[in-house]
């Protein structure tokens, strides 16, 4: 089955800087990469997610790159403010029939004002 | 639209007893999906339907049951609970394409 990893798990960046993680996968047959972010104490909510025909997406503040070739995809966020502290957790589904979502273990970012 | 509601929110079971955890959702998803949070070890997939009166086993299955009798609710069970059952419970469901979307979660404690 799939398998995702991802890094760092924990990552402090200044107000204002930029942050970025990283996430690789093993089965190169997976064609959805979504990226969820999560609050403490909530759900998990969808902040962007890119398909295997897509390089790169952005919305705002939000990029996420896709390397099909290295099986990696990476998530970007400029201009980080205090509300981006959350916990972030990459996915991907494979093609199958299943359309398994598997998770990363989760980056938790702090934004330090 | 309620999207994806779960119940109960919190429960406390002693080892050894039962109990079923109610997933139902309102925008006509074939696909649901339970899973369980731990520290440091994101969301692993329990169990999974991709449509009414279908089931397989995910990562992490033993230990769980789940039936699918409708296409709305999707219903995960532990016959027999165990402390190592201690966990945040979240159902999703999706259409397979795209989005999963997820219920507010269970926070179940095994003592």
């Amino acid at each position: 089955g799939e398998n995702v990893e991802q890094h760092p798990s924990t990552l402090s960046v200044q107000e204002g800087d930029s942050a970025v993680i990283k996430c690789t996968y093993s089965d190169s047959a997976s064609n959805y990469f979504p990226w969820y972010k999560q609050e403490l104490g909530k759900r998990p909510q969808l902040i962007i997610d890119i398909r295997s025909n897509v390089g790169e997406k952005k919305d705002q503040r939000i990029a996420v790159t896709l390397n099909k070739t290295a099986k990696h995809f990476s998530l970007h966020i400029t201009e980080t403010q205090p509300e981006d502290s959350a916990v972030y957790f990459c996915a991907a589904t494979d093609s199958g029939s299943a359309r398994q979502l598997t998770f990363g273990s989760g980056t938790q970012l702090t934004v330090l004002p | 639209n309620a999207g994806v509601t779960q119940t109960p929110k919190f429960r406390v079971l002693k080892t050894g007893q039962s109990m079923t955890l109610l997933c139902a959702q309102d925008m006509n998803h074939e696909y649901m999906y339970w899973y369980r949070q731990d520290p440091g070890m994101g969301l692993r997939l329990i169990h999974y339907s991709v449509g009414e009166g279908t089931t397989a086993k995910g990562e992490v299955p033993d230990g769980y049951n789940v039936s699918r009798l409708k296409k709305q609710n999707f219903l995960l069970g532990l016959e027999s609970a165990a402390p190592s059952q201690t966990s945040v419970y979240f159902c999703a469901s999706s259409t397979g394409w795209a989005e999963a979307f997820f219920g507010q979660g269970t926070r179940l404690t095994v003592v």
